[in-house]
């Protein structure tokens, strides 16, 4: 049963244009979440964070939206550039702390120019 | 942020033999390491947590006696696959976690690209 879901495995925007980015958990125990940023054959490069005490934490050109309600999340890229192209992993833990992080299947964004 | 560093970035070997791979914090000390694996194409799933000076805990489906775990020091965490076979190939990774504002930030490493012949 997957506890992170990202039901879009893949994602076209313009250049410019705002890309979203969906992620949905089913555990209500997750408590921090955090997305991450992966090109092939690296690691995932760490973006942006958010806990449960939050609904909206923003970095720049990044924003991530927290609905606990809905048990949603939702990472926002404006303005899209190119070099945002990449897969982006949404994860969740259920402690701030040195426990493991579950990671959903990923959403591959492409920019376009 | 803080640095992970993982050894070797890639490695090929022939079927049976035994790959050591290692994952080092360079600039903070990380009582505990998790080790992950991806399949292409697929989520990064969690292998086994590393312990400084104790066992690893290994996730439901992961052979303990195939993927041995060492967590020798505060910064070096090493992953042997023993007896490795053509469906051990993945691409591995190790995190970290770093204390960052308050909160603890788990970094990765670059991971290391595993085929075996």
């Amino acid at each position: 049963d997957q506890q992170v879901k990202q039901n879009s495995p893949s994602l076209s925007v313009q250049e410019g244009r705002i890309s979203i980015l969906n992620c949905d958990y089913t555990n209500s125990m997750f408590d921090y979440f955090l997305w991450y940023k992966k090109y092939p054959a690296e690691g995932p490069t760490f973006l942006i964070s958010i806990s449960s005490i939050k609904d909206k934490n923003e970095d720049g050109r990044f924003t991530v939206f927290l609905n606990k309600s809905a048990k949603h999340l939702s990472l926002h890229i404006v303005p899209s550039q190119p070099g945002d192209s990449a897969v982006y992993f949404c994860a969740a833990s259920a402690d701030s702390g040195n426990t493991p992080l579950v990671f959903g299947k990923g959403t591959r964004l492409s920019v376009i120019a | 942020g803080a640095v992970v560093s993982q050894h070797p970035s890639r490695v090929i070997c022939k079927s049976g033999t035994s790959v050591k791979i290692e994952c080092r914090s360079l600039d903070f000390q990380a009582t505990t390491m998790f080790w992950y694996r991806q399949f292409p194409k697929q989520s990064l799933m969690l292998m086994a947590t590393s312990n400084e000076g104790s066992k690893a805990t290994y996730e439901q489906g992961v052979e303990k006696d195939k993927f041995l775990i060492n967590h020798a020091s505060l910064t070096l965490s090493t992953l042997t696959v023993t007896s490795a076979h053509p469906e051990d190939s993945s691409f591995y990774i190790c995190s970290a976690f770093a204390p960052s504002g308050g909160w603890n930030e788990q970094f990765f490493g670059p991971g290391t690209r595993l085929t075996v012949l």
